[in-house]
């Protein structure tokens, strides 16, 4: 079974530029996660998507971080414009359904640093 | 929402035993609690959940008294490649997780 995608794996951008991240769930999981891990400490919830719905994104900055699930697979996360703040690892992760005892199955992250 | 309080970091050698303790005192009827292992540039990868006494699979096994407000994860006979980091998440009702900082395991030759 393949894991859960993402991309790219790094990323350095200046700050006030954007930047995007791609994310491709295991096949069938209806439940997308975006999680934001910042150095030395646990991943934080940014957004939850069941299928192309959103779930939970109240600790997303909508100020300057939108997030997009089309047609309920793949998923992609942006900020605009990225703050020096920002700098930290992006982890997707999905499950089967949307219950907190349902496994998540994390992707690889992709590293972002912003100078 | 049941926070959780885990050590720091702790430190190992291969072939003992380790047990991580998570306190968790305002843990609800409907919780569960479950370990997650994250390596260096890697995502969580899940390591066992359980709701009461004792769970165990093939890489560890937890213990979970009878009032529920802490948790044990064991891990028999640690190698160099468990040296990670391992989160305790108490989480019902709730879809996403709510992580800590989680423990830091080292294991020394």
């Amino acid at each position: 079974e393949a894991g859960v995608a993402q991309s790219p794996r790094y990323k350095i951008i200046e700050k006030r530029q954007s930047v995007a991240f791609w994310c491709n769930p295991i096949s069938g999981h209806a439940t997308l996660y975006w999680y934001q891990q910042i150095l030395g400490q646990g991943p934080k919830l940014l957004i939850q998507f069941q299928n192309n719905g959103v779930v939970d994104d109240s600790q997303l900055p909508k100020d300057r971080f939108s997030a997009e699930r089309l047609k309920g697979v793949d998923s992609t996360l942006k900020i605009q414009p990225a703050k020096l703040e920002d700098s930290a690892v992006y982890l997707c992760a999905s499950s089967l359904v949307s219950v907190s005892t349902d496994t998540q199955y994390f992707g690889p992250g992709t590293r972002l640093t912003v100078l | 929402l049941a926070k959780t309080t885990q050590p720091i970091s702790m430190d190992s050698y291969e072939g003992q035993e380790v047990n991580i303790t998570c306190s968790h005192n305002n843990i609800a009827t409907n919780d569960y609690i479950t370990w997650y292992q994250q390596f260096p540039s890697q995502g969580p990868r899940f390591i066992i959940q359980g709701y009461k006494t004792k769970v165990t699979n093939e890489v560890a096994s937890l213990f979970i008294p009878a009032d529920r407000k802490s948790s044990t994860l064991s891990l028999p006979r640690v190698s160099l490649s468990d040296t990670a980091v391992y989160y305790c998440l108490v989480d019902a009702g709730r879809r996403a997780l709510t992580f800590g900082s989680g423990t830091r395991l080292q294991v020394q030759p």
